[in-house]
């Protein structure tokens, strides 16, 4: 079965610092997709980021970079040099299956506090 | 942004009582998708729909019910409403599946006393 963990429930760092929100995932099939979301403190999901588990390349946006490794079953998230507007709950998910109709399931979120 | 929204946005309601809420969506995405949100639990998939009539049931079914009559409206109904089912209601689309990037609406917080 499928299953997400993002082990930190909540980290405060001060702004400009970098920070790493962690997501381990638990899959038997080779092929599945990841993906983290954000949620500010006004309440809307975001996407950040959709990753299949063919592709391993780490990617980089701006100040946000992704590491994943399916040898450690991880899927990082790096903020770095990180603003107050950064400040959220960010969630990480996993699908899986060729199916359109395949079931995705969130991890707990972190929610991350950037003091200035 | 994408054109999802939700109705109600907030709603009070007695244990027992029928609840609908509604997702409208203009971007004729041919998946929806209802979550709840609570805390410590992250999102939980209640339903989806991956076409009109054409629905199935996610993590946490039980207690819920939805319909699909139109591309654009995915109505999601709790028969007899309950405390545990008080929670932050969320409706998403995709073009392409679970498997691709889903937009999320702005969330209905439901509250059952």
């Amino acid at each position: 079965a499928q299953k997400v963990t993002q082990a930190q429930t909540e980290i405060s760092v001060v702004e400009k610092e970098d920070v790493t929100l962690d997501c381990v995932y638990e899959t038997r099939d080779t092929t599945y997709y990841l993906f983290w979301y954000k949620q500010p403190p006004s309440g809307e999901l975001v996407f950040l980021i959709r990753r299949n588990s063919f592709d391993e390349q780490n990617e980089i946006s701006g100040r946000y970079s992704w590491n994943f490794q399916k040898s450690t079953s991880s899927f990082n998230f790096t903020i770095t040099a990180s603003q107050v507007v950064d400040s959220a709950v960010y969630f990480c998910a996993l699908s899986e299956g060729y199916s359109s109709a395949s079931k995705i399931i969130f991890g707990s979120g972190t929610r991350l506090s950037i003091r200035p | 942004d994408a054109g999802i929204t939700q109705s109600p946005r907030h709603k009070v309601t007695e244990t027992g009582t029928p609840v609908t809420l509604r997702c409208h969506q203009t971007e004729n995405h041919r998946y929806m998708y209802w979550y709840r949100q609570d805390p410590g639990h992250g999102l939980r998939l209640i339903h989806y729909s991956y076409g009109v009539k054409d629905t199935d049931k996610g993590e946490v079914s039980d207690g819920y019910s939805v319909s699909r009559s139109k591309t654009e409206d995915f109505l999601l109904t709790l028969e007899s409403a309950t405390s545990s089912q008080t929670s932050v209601y969320f409706c998403a689309i995709s073009e392409r599946g679970q498997n691709y990037e889903q937009y999320f609406g702005p969330g209905t917080r439901l509250t059952v006393t």
